[in-house]
């Protein structure tokens, strides 16, 4: 069991440019999320899946798209880099029978110059 | 407002002795969770401890505790014996019904030799 993984771990964009976050679980979890982590403001929620094919967005949705086309796979879109987007993406899953537990990945570390 | 609320940004203590991580909530739901994550200085997160709203007893896990004042509205994590590797930042959540947790800003706690 891989749990859940994402790439890249690091990376550098320009303003402007656009690049999608990978998130895959393989827990078969119905549940995933997106998170941002800033320092001094936690971890908010960016948006999330409750299944394949529903998304909804949570605290800080604009700049980012997700789709959900599969049960394992979430990933995360942004169109148009900003230096404010510069933060670690957490992705997570989760499912009831856990309790709604999150089973988080390892971070991706994104710098927008 | 916040739905969950950390107030010490840092804390420290005395290897050996115990400490306690503040945590209040706030919601409307009867049906809730709490959990506690750490985050070490390598970024990832591990769980530590879930409380159940309708958990008549405190949730412990080894040297982690949680103590539950339901009608506070608080969520306090007690560390007994810290150790060195405690060292981390402490990140308290919620789940309000089936929705996906809401985090706190995060204590940062430091361990003395």
């Amino acid at each position: 069991n891989a749990g859940v993984t994402q790439t890249p771990k690091f990376q550098v964009l320009k303003t402007g440019q656009s690049m999608t976050l990978q998130c895959a679980q393989d827990m078969n979890h119905e549940y995933m999320s997106w998170y941002r982590q800033d320092p001094g403001m936690g971890l908010r929620l960016i948006h999330y899946s409750v299944g394949a094919g529903i998304t909804d967005q949570g605290e800080v949705p604009n700049g980012y798209n997700v789709s959900r086309s599969t049960t394992e796979d979430f990933p995360l879109r942004l169109l148009s880099a900003a230096p404010s987007q510069t933060s670690v993406y957490f992705c997570a899953s989760s499912a009831p029978d856990r309790r709604y537990e999150q089973y988080f990945g390892p971070g991706t570390r994104l710098t927008v110059t | 407002a916040q739905k969950i609320t950390q107030t010490q940004p840092g804390m420290f203590v005395q290897e050996k002795e115990a400490v306690t991580l503040d945590c209040t909530y706030d919601t409307s739901d009867q049906s809730y969770g709490l959990f506690w994550y750490k985050q070490p200085s390598s970024g990832e997160m591990i769980f530590l401890i879930y409380q159940g709203s309708y958990d008549e007893q405190n949730a412990t896990e080894g040297r982690y505790s949680l103590n539950f004042q339901k009608a506070r509205k608080s969520a306090n994590l007690v560390i007994s014996a810290s150790q060195l590797g405690d060292s981390a930042m402490y990140f308290c959540a919620m789940r309000e019904g089936f929705y996906i947790p809401t985090f706190g800003r995060g204590t940062s706690l430091i361990v003395h030799p």
